[in-house]
């Protein structure tokens, strides 16, 4: 069955460090992926999502990610940390037979001052 | 604007006291969902609706309801709440295209005591 994983479930930085944040799918065919942010009291918003067309991703917010299929990974970087990108995280996946969004269980970030 | 709207944002019920929870739509889209937000479980789908009519169960569809008579609208029933699903619940929708997000509502924060 199809899953979805994410390492960590609370990540703490730094103001202006690097973030990382994992996420590695179960497929044996590539899905389509997505990265969905969180903030307080809020719906989930889309940061950016993969769908073939090329595998380093761009999103809002200064957000990227790359897919990589040797790894079956999907991981989300930002270069520099700020302190509005403390939320919680979301990666999903969606099989191309299916319109049901799959989600990790979240990562929360916690950007330090 | 793209949106999707739920109501109410809060809710306190008591237990077996029957409560609906609304979703409207305006983007035209015939794919709609809801799903449950627990801690460390990320969003889990409870129904889904394919179109008018077309509705079906998710992974967690246990105690819920849905309806689905007019395109932009899905409400979530619960026809007699339990402690069990005192939970944080999401309204999506989706065009029925493999590479599109899915937009969320702002969220439904039931307790039922």
């Amino acid at each position: 069955a199809q899953s979805v994983t994410q390492l960590g479930s609370h990540v703490s930085v730094s103001e202006g460090a690097l973030v990382l944040l994992r996420c590695n799918y179960s497929s044996s065919v590539p899905p389509y992926l997505f990265w969905y942010v969180q903030y307080p009291n809020q719906g989930l918003q889309l940061l950016l999502k993969y769908t073939s067309a090329a595998t380093l991703v761009k999103g809002i917010n200064g957000f990227e990610a790359e897919f990589k299929k040797s790894e079956t990974s999907f991981h989300l970087t930002k270069p520099s940390a700020h302190m509005s990108d403390a939320a919680e995280y979301f990666c999903a996946s969606s099989m191309d037979s299916s319109y049901k969004l799959i989600f990790g269980s979240g990562t929360r970030l916690l950007v330090r001052p | 604007e793209a949106q999707v709207t739920q109501n109410p944002r809060y809710l306190i019920t008591v237990t077996g006291k029957k409560l609906t929870v609304t979703c409207s739509q305006n983007m035209n889209h015939e794919y709609m969902s809801w799903y449950r937000q627990d801690p460390g479980l990320g969003l889990r789908q409870i129904y889904y609706s394919m179109n008018v009519e077309v509705t079906d169960k998710g992974d967690v569809p246990e105690g819920y309801k849905v309806s689905r008579k007019e395109k932009r609208n899905f409400p979530l029933i619960l026809e007699s709440p339990s402690p069990n699903q005192t939970s944080l619940y999401f309204c999506a929708s989706r065009a029925t295209t493999r590479d599109t997000e899915a937009f969320f509502g702002q969220g439904t924060r039931l307790t039922v005591v």
